[in-house]
């Protein structure tokens, strides 16, 4: 079985601060990890993945999240946040004898000027 | 390239009625999934395709929903006597088969409203 839980709903940060969005997992085997962000009236655009290799996985628009297997922990970063970077984002997993990803409820994030 | 498309983009049906909701993955992807987001919920696996192979039905909610996959390329899913509850955002995902492309690509979704 695979799950994954985003334990924040909402991320509040000023611009220019660091954003954080927590996420952990949940599998049998090895994990595929991902996020993807959602921006209104939009589908999912895919922002990074870890399959294997770094524990630092960097993504598109500065994102950059770390792998942690004993924590089972992928968490998304970005070091300085823009207004434009608020938007529901979304972690998921799949396990290597998988083919569907199992989904987070999503954590919306907001970024005030 | 041409990313994943989805029509219509917005759909309003009446309770009880059938909608078509379709799916153009990226050339070449064999893979193709359809998921479901519910208003404040994350996204529910419904069905999944990969080439030839028989389709995974396990995530459909109830046998009023179908979908299928012609030629391996365009999918279709149907909703038949629509429900109120089946009102959500459908969004349909494609991939390439080979091991190290894991990535799902999704396209914008369709909004069905069922009144």
């Amino acid at each position: 079985a695979q799950s994954v839980a985003q334990p924040e709903d909402q991320v509040n940060v000023a611009e220019g601060n660091p954003l954080t969005v927590k996420c952990t997992y949940s599998v049998s085997g090895n994990p595929y990890l991902f996020w993807y962000v959602q921006y209104p009236n939009r589908g999912l655009q895919f922002l990074l993945k870890y399959i294997t290799g770094d524990n630092l996985v960097k993504g598109s628009y500065g994102f950059e999240a770390e792998f942690n297997k004993s924590q089972t922990s992928f968490h998304l970063k970005k070091p300085s946040a823009l207004v434009s970077d608020s938007a529901l984002y979304f972690c998921a997993v799949r396990d290597t004898d998988d083919y569907k990803l199992s989904f987070g409820a999503g954590t919306t994030v907001t970024v005030r000027a | 390239g041409a990313g994943v498309s989805q029509s219509p983009s917005n759909k309003v049906t009446e309770k009880g009625k059938d909608v078509e909701l379709r799916c153009d993955p990226i050339s070449g992807h064999t893979a193709l999934y359809w998921y479901r987001q519910s208003l404040g919920q994350g996204l529910e696996f419904l069905i999944y395709f990969q080439g030839n192979s028989a389709p995974d039905k396990s995530g459909l909610p109830s046998d009023r929903f179908s979908a299928e996959r012609t030629g391996g390329s365009v999918s279709t899913l149907t909703i038949q006597r629509t429900q109120q509850e089946d009102s959500a955002v459908y969004l349909c995902a494609s991939k390439d088969k080979l091991a190290t492309r894991e990535t799902q690509y999704f396209g914008p979704g369709t909004r069905l409203l069922v009144l």
